[in-house]
């Protein structure tokens, strides 16, 4: 059974770096063909593609949020994990990380809601 | 980026009721699209991938169809269960990128 947790700060001021962590199980980002993606929801509204990161460490980020993404993974304490720098009220959302195995996110985290707010 | 344009916004059936939704994307997707249920509070939750493969444990009555930059998700009886948003996604070419859903309700 494919199990994924989002954790992160909840709430944060503009200007400071967002760190957030998804915690997996019933999958390992070490076998050939699995990935892991960054997704985020403003509230009522719809669905922004943030990162991928691959088993082979290969990484994708969406250019939109020009430099301010990191995607990294630790395989051995199944976590994959996204930070966002110079953060601010725009950013605001439910982050939701995924596992991906092809064109799709087969398997969603029950999601983090993320303020930022002065 | 290809954008992805979704109809209608919103819509509401009767129980029973065949529904459809289309996407179309700006550019030939070669049947790189997902759909994607999203019930209030809850995380969105894949239903179709590659345009009309059905994803485990997703009832029959759903599927998907479509090609080149045109595509649609059927749902062939609506049901009260099947109140929700509908997001579709295109997954040929970064950024991945999605529709701006379809708001679903019981009539």
């Amino acid at each position: 059974q494919v199990t994924l947790k989002e954790s992160g700060p909840g709430i944060l001021q503009p200007s400071q770096t967002l760190s957030l962590t998804c915690t997996f199980s019933g999958f390992s980002l070490s076998t050939y063909g699995m990935g892991v993606g960054w997704i985020r929801q403003p509230s009522g509204k719809g669905l922004e593609w943030l990162a991928n990161i691959w088993w082979d460490d290969d990484k994708y980020y969406n250019p939109s949020l020009k430099n301010r993404l990191t995607i990294s993974k630790d395989t051995s304490n199944n976590q994959a994990f996204l930070k966002i720098t110079n953060v601010d009220t725009a950013d605001t959302a439910t982050y939701y990380c995924a596992v991906t195995t092809r064109v799709s996110f087969d398997y969603w985290g029950q999601g983090v809601m993320v303020t930022v707010s002065s | 980026d290809i954008q992805m344009t979704q109809s209608p916004a919103s819509l509401s059936a009767s129980l029973g009721e065949t529904v459809t939704i289309q996407c179309r994307a700006s550019e030939d997707i070669y049947s790189g699209l997902a759909w994607y249920q999203q019930k209030p509070g809850k995380s969105p939750q894949l239903l179709i991938y590659g345009a009309s493969s059905l994803q485990d444990g997703v009832p029959s009555r759903f599927s998907g169809s479509g090609s080149g930059t045109q595509y649609s998700l059927k749902i062939s009886s609506m049901q009260t269960e099947d109140e929700g948003v509908y997001f579709c996604q295109q997954g040929l070419k970064y950024p991945l990128t999605f529709g701006s859903g379809t708001k679903l309700e019981i009539k």
